[in-house]
């Protein structure tokens, strides 16, 4: 098992640019998450999807899109980076099952994206 | 407004001593408490799950508290190691999918 597989590992870009962050899991979870770790603060949901078919906006969404193209895969699009997007980008997985016990929640992250946007 | 705070922010030990990570949380509906080791350049992995009714669970050389009532989380780490060198980040989930992060505390252990 691979678990949680993100592509790339690092990313320059230039003001206005836009991209597409992959990721991907393994393991058959149901909801799949975006978040972003920035120097000194924890990590911040972009958005996340509780089931194929479905995405919610999360705490930080503005600048971004994403799409649940399958249940393996959950992809983070950047349409016009600007330099306040330079973080890094970290994709996360849970068996989510609703009303499952604790260890049903347990999140499992990706090596993580690092981005710079100059 | 939920949050987590942690401390210390950083922390250095010799190889071998043992140290205490506190994490203080205002998240309401509270549903479980995580702690996660972050190596550098690496994802978080978690460590221990907490629940409501639970006050200490252990994982090897990390043992973590919980007290409900005064909203507090410590992780112990036992005969600290150089692999223990990480950021350790405490987590409250608080609805079914809303986790909110602390900033972490980074451990450097010394040799």
């Amino acid at each position: 098992n691979a678990g949680v597989t993100q592509t790339p590992k690092f990313q320059v870009l230039k003001t206005g640019q836009s991209m597409t962050l992959q990721c991907a899991q393994d393991m058959n979870h149901n909801s799949m998450y975006w978040y972003r770790q920035d120097p000194g603060m924890g990590l911040r949901l972009i958005y996340y999807s509780a089931s194929e078919g479905t995405t919610d906006k999360g705490e930080v969404p503005n600048g971004y899109n994403v799409s649940r193209l399958n249940k393996r895969e959950f992809s983070l699009r950047l349409e016009s980076a600007a330099p306040s997007q330079t973080s890094v980008y970290f994709c996360a997985s849970t068996l989510g099952l609703a009303g499952g016990s604790p260890s049903t929640d347990t999140q499992y992250f990706g090596p993580g994206t690092r981005l710079t946007v100059l | 407004k939920n949050q987590v705070e942690q401390s210390p922010q950083s922390l250095i030990i010799l190889e071998g001593k043992n140290c205490t990570l506190q994490c203080n949380y205002t998240v309401s509906p509270f549903s479980n408490l995580r702690w996660y080791k972050q190596d550098t350049g690496r994802g978080p992995v978690s460590l221990t799950i907490m629940t409501f009714s639970e006050n200490t669970k252990s994982n090897g050389r990390y043992t973590a508290t919980l007290d409900a009532d005064t909203k507090q989380s410590s992780l112990h780490i036992t005969a600290s190691q150089l692999s223990d060198s990480a950021s350790y980040i405490c987590v409250v989930r608080s609805g079914t999918y809303k986790y909110i992060f602390g900033t972490g505390t980074r451990l450097k252990v010394l040799a």
